[in-house]
């Protein structure tokens, strides 16, 4: 079974400038996260996905950000314009089912450089 | 909200000792305590968890531990080997919403 797949792995970009990540969840997740980890720091929620359907977008820093998952399958990730405050490891993750039973698994991340 | 803190954020240990690594949640009412563990470059990996409804659980060489009471819980690792060497993060699931709030990560590293 695949597991869940981010791309890029890495991407560096100006200030100012427009980057999108995608995360492919495992088949059949329903449940989609978004997090980030800024170096040293705590991975932080910022947003989650049942099938189409934002459940909760607390975390999502500023309007900068925008989350979709066209059709509940992948989700993307666009950051516009970025910012130096953007940089760090962006985290997908899927379950399969919410509440206490639904361990996370993770991509590898997409590392955001900002310059 | 949860709030998670996590402490040591470095630990370095001799092949064969023990590690222990402590989090705090804020959140009296989150229900489940997932520990991940991330090798370099690689992704976080689900390594053991415990429900609030237990108070101790152990798979091998690592155990973790719940107070519920203080609102603590804690990763044991016995017999560390160099594999071992990671970062660890311990996580709280915040009972209103269904989202995972992390600590910030412990280092571990193994000495042989």
């Amino acid at each position: 079974e695949a597991g869940v797949t981010q791309f890029p792995s890495h991407s560096v970009i100006e200030k100012g400038q427009t980057v999108t990540l995608r995360c492919d969840p495992i088949s059949g997740h329903d449940n989609l996260y978004w997090y980030r980890r800024v170096m040293g720091k705590e991975i932080k929620f910022l947003l989650h996905f049942v099938k189409e359907s934002k459940q909760d977008e607390s975390g999502m820093p500023n309007n900068r950000f925008l989350a979709e998952r066209t059709g509940g399958t992948y989700s993307t990730l666009k950051v516009q314009p970025a910012e130096l405050e953007d940089s760090g490891v962006y985290f997908c993750a899927s379950s399969h089912a919410p509440g206490p039973t639904g361990e996370l698994f993770f991509g590898e991340g997409s590392r955001l450089t900002v310059l | 909200g949860e709030n998670v803190e996590q402490h040591p954020s470095t630990l370095s240990v001799q092949e064969g000792d023990s590690a222990v690594i402590k989090c705090t949640y804020s959140d009296s009412a989150s229900n489940y305590f997932p520990w991940y563990k991330q090798e370099l470059g690689k992704r976080p990996q689900l390594i053991i968890d415990i429900r609030s409804n237990v108070g101790e659980k152990k798979d091998q060489r690592i155990a973790v531990t719940l107070n519920k009471t203080a609102k603590h819980f804690s990763l044991h690792i016995t017999e560390t080997q160099p594999e071992d060497s990671a970062v660890y993060f311990c996580a709280a699931r915040e009972a209103l919403y269904d989202k995972l709030i992390f600590g910030t990560g412990t280092r571990l590293q193994v000495f042989p």
